[in-house]
């Protein structure tokens, strides 16, 4: 499968410690986006990578999360000190821009956090 | 800022009987519109997707929508629904920049739960 992998799919902890999401993007993408999804809403946008370099990063991206993007390929979010306020889906897509232009962004199938 | 409306959360519709899924949206700037749809448990696949030209657009499993500037809508149809189809649609929006540039970041709509019975 060449799509794009996430890794873990559930995650379940406790409030307060600290969780690491993986994205693996489609191969020839140099854009990866994350976005998050809670229930009975619509995916938001937390940021998004052109190769390593992180563009842009929403006001819902507090500053317990981090994203990185290291080597243009896989990218990590991290949340440290977790609330019940972050359960939801993680979502990562990815795209090829060529030439001033945007692709179909290809989504992930997420990862969904629990916070106990 | 852009914002999308998805005016139904839920849809039931009987087998074969047509369908309307309705969106309408708000933006500064011109935009490109998609539709992506969500089956249980995958993620999300795009469906179709207006970007220039014809105000018709169509997808290779017979839905369309349309993209009307005027009532800022971008209402996804189709004619004869199937048991398949039952999924979660969400209808989003891109901002334009000069010369068609598109940073490919998406606002979404809250998503119509639609479900079809035989």
């Amino acid at each position: 499968d060449t799509g794009v992998s996430q890794d873990p799919r559930h995650k379940i902890t406790k409030r307060g410690q600290n969780v690491t999401f993986r994205c693996d993007p489609i191969s020839e993408h140099n854009r990866l986006y994350w976005y998050r999804q809670t229930l009975g809403q619509g995916p938001e946008f937390l940021t998004y990578f052109q190769n390593e370099a992180q563009l842009e990063k929403s006001r819902l991206l507090s500053d317990r999360f981090s994203a990185e993007r290291p080597k243009g390929s896989f990218s990590t979010l991290e949340i440290q000190r977790t609330e019940q306020g972050d359960s939801a889906m993680y979502l990562c897509a990815s795209s090829l821009r060529l030439a001033g232009v945007t692709g179909e962004l290809f989504f992930g199938e997420g990862s969904r956090l629990t916070v106990l | 800022a852009q914002s999308v409306t998805q005016l139904d959360s839920q849809v039931p519709v009987f087998e074969e009987a047509p369908v309307e899924l309705r969106c309408n949206y708000s933006s500064s700037v011109s935009v490109y519109l998609f539709w992506y749809v969500q089956y249980p448990n995958q993620g999300l696949q795009l469906l179709l997707k207006y970007l220039s030209g014809s105000t018709l657009v169509e997808s290779i499993n017979g839905f369309e929508a349309e993209f009307n500037k005027s009532q800022t809508s971008f209402h996804l149809r189709k004619p004869s629904v199937h048991i398949s189809d039952t999924a979660e649609y969400f209808c989003a929006v891109s901002d334009v920049w000069a010369g068609g540039t598109s940073y490919g970041k998406l606002t979404f709509g809250q998503g119509t739960i639609l479900t079809v019975h035989p």
